[in-house]
């Protein structure tokens, strides 16, 4: 059974930093890319970015929302996939879920998310 | 203009047929993106339902009910998610999603109401 779960959500202040992470169990971790998505409260999902695999080079891509303030990044022995927020902003304050998606394909399978607020 | 709009809502009636819409945007060929369709439920992560591109090339999710399906209209380049026999547990957000400029872009998502 696919698993995801994501952890490292909180209370941040505005300007300040967060590592999220996504375990993942249940396949073979190191042949996905994996995407992040948010989702703020009552709103739809916005796409935050994805990572490839090894043998794409584990090539990234991000929103322009985040572009140079986030950083996605995996461990492929640990079988997870990390997305570090830095200069955060009050807008940035959403539920935070990784998923997996398939090369070239979109997510099939998404965490349940954790929450991160940024508010001083 | 969004990349893709859906209409914030739709009601239906349970047994009914239920047509969910995906516009793209003027300029961008429907004929040539896969689309995702995802269902969402309060306080749930997404739920991958199916993607789209042709009859020849499409994938229902795991464990996703037949009666959920894809199309596409080319004249009006729509994408559309088609639920028949509507059941009560099938209200719910729907969010279509396509890969667009090396980016998911996601629609706003359609709020359905079954009553």
């Amino acid at each position: 059974e696919v698993q995801l779960v994501e952890s490292g959500g909180g209370l941040v202040q505005p300007g300040g930093s967060l590592r999220l992470s996504c375990a993942a169990s249940g396949f073979t971790f190191s042949d996905y890319y994996m995407d992040w998505v948010r989702q703020a409260p009552g709103k739809g999902l916005e796409w935050v970015g994805r990572i490839r695999d090894k043998a794409n080079s584990y090539t990234t891509e991000y929103a322009a929302s985040v572009r140079g303030r986030f950083t996605i990044s995996r461990d492929d022995s640990r079988n997870s996939v990390y997305l570090q927020l830095s200069s955060l902003k009050t807008e940035d304050t959403a539920v935070f879920y990784c998923g997996r998606g398939g090369g070239g394909y979109g997510p099939e399978y998404w965490g349940q998310g954790t929450l991160v607020t940024v508010s001083s | 203009q969004a990349v893709l709009t859906q209409p914030s809502s739709l009601s239906a009636s349970p047994g009914a047929s239920a047509s969910l819409t995906c516009t793209l945007r003027s300029g961008i060929n429907v004929g040539t993106y896969r689309i995702y369709w995802y269902q969402q439920k309060p306080g749930s992560p997404p739920q991958y339902l199916l993607r789209y591109k042709s009859d020849s090339d499409k994938q229902q999710g795991s464990g996703v009910p037949s009666r959920f399906s894809g199309s596409k209209d080319a004249s009006a380049n729509v994408g559309i998610l088609l639920i028949s026999g509507l059941q009560s547990e099938d209200e719910a957000d729907y969010y279509c999603m396509i890969w667009h400029n090396s980016a998911w872009v996601f629609g706003g998502g359609t709020k359905l109401t079954v009553l």
